[in-house]
Formats: structure tokens, sequence, C-alpha cells
């Protein structure tokens, strides 16, 4: 299986100031035949089911602001929050579906400094 | 509006069954690969099982292999997944998940839509 890890656990950033969170996984996400890398990142709000912000490690889904950029290739991801929101307080995974079981990291939980 | 919506979780006792539905509203579903994905309370995200549109490919963790059985049926527009056996690990909130269109017969993309969820409690 693949094993994601996610760093930090939390964070806490002030409004308007970026936030980072890296996911790593214990082999490659990167199809070869198309040099594809299948990881996503959710948002998680609480009381609210997962929310789909990136695929394919870089791909914005539509009507995802601007502000969240994912990137990386191979086993080291980021997701990136520019200009942080009050809103974006919530709890962020990376999942990887390069191959079943499709696993998810721990999770990260960004707050407001 | 564009929704998943589950059904059928509860208190259900150890070694009891239960059947789980996700019926689309709004959106369609026969031509994706569907999952089912769960979140014990104050944990994270665990990928239960996953089935092609066509039902010729379907996953499943480890942990619920043998005791649970996803299945669709496209003409009434519902995916479902039948839990035996439960146990109390089994205690979670169930989400059903659509994945990203493909053209491939299961889909290893990310999963757009999300139902609300249903809980089901393990517990005599």
């Amino acid at each position: 299986d693949i094993v994601l890890t996610q760093s930090p656990d939390s964070l806490a950033v002030s409004l308007g100031e970026r936030a980072t969170i890296n996911c790593k996984s214990s082999q490659s996400v990167l199809y070869s035949s198309n040099n594809k890398n299948y990881l996503a990142w959710y948002q998680q709000k609480p009381g609210q089911p997962p929310k789909l912000l990136i695929y394919l490690a870089s791909t914005r889904e539509s009507g995802v602001p601007d502000r969240f950029s994912g990137s990386g290739s191979g086993t080291d991801f980021t997701l990136a929050i520019s200009g942080l929101q009050a809103e974006d307080v919530a709890v962020y995974y990376c999942q990887q579906y390069y191959n079943t079981p499709f696993t998810f990291g721990p999770g990260t939980k960004v707050d407001i400094k | 509006e564009v929704q998943l919506v589950e059904s059928g979780g509860g208190l259900v006792k150890p070694g009891g069954p239960l059947r789980l539905s996700c019926a689309p509203s709004g959106l369609s579903f026969n031509d994706y690969s569907m999952s089912w994905v769960r979140q014990a309370p104050g944990r994270g995200l665990e990928w239960v099982s996953s089935i092609s549109s066509s039902s010729s490919y379907i996953y499943y963790a480890d942990s619920v292999k043998g005791r649970f059985t996803i299945s669709r049926d496209n003409a009434k527009n519902s995916l479902y997944l039948q839990m035996n056996s439960l146990r109390a690990e089994d205690t979670a909130v169930y989400y059903c998940a659509r994945h990203r269109y493909c053209s491939t017969a299961l889909c290893y993309t990310a999963f757009d839509i999300w139902g609300q969820g249903t809980m089901v409690t393990v517990s005599s």
C-alpha cells in the first residue's frame, strides 16, 4: 500500500499570509505513460464532507479560488494557500489514486493565528 | 442542486448487517466510477471500496474485504454498500463519492463530488 505522510500536523497562519502543507508518498505516484501525478488535495470543514481542491497534483478544480495551488512530482507534493482567508480554516488531506487502496494522508489542520 | 444523498445508517449491534444507499440528484451517475469512504469520529479519511461504471471492476480495503459488498443499479441510479459482520471499529460516517470522469473501466481519478455522509454506529 502507498502510505502518505503530511507535515505539519497543524499550523496557524495570520490572515493574508501564506500556508504551506507538505505530502510525502512512500512510492512514486507519477504515471509514466502520461507523465501525470495521481495525487489530489481535499479541504474538509467541520461537519462537512471533503471538497476536492486540486487533482493531478496541480490542477485546480473548477470554482476553487486561485489562492490554492498544488505542486510537486513523484513522491513529494505541496499545497499552498496564498493570502489565507478566514473561510480557509479546515483540515486538508492529500490522497493518491495511483493504485488501490486509494490512500489518504492523515490530514493537516489549518487555523488562524 | 448537484448532490449525492446517502441513507441507511444507524445503530447496529456487533456482528449485525446494515445496507447503505447513495443516490445522485442533479448529476450524472451511470458513466462514473463510485467509491465509499469512511471517517471514524475525530479521525481521518479511509477509502473503503470502489466500483466501475459497469460494475466490472470492484476493489475493497483489506479492513472490509469479505465483510462488505459494493454494488450499483444504474437503472435505479443507486449505489449500495452491504455491510455484514460489523465491528465496533466500523463505526464511522460513510460517504459516497463520485470519481472524476474518465474513459477507462475503473477511473483512477480524484473524487469530485461527495455526499453529506451517513453515520454508522456499531455498539451493543
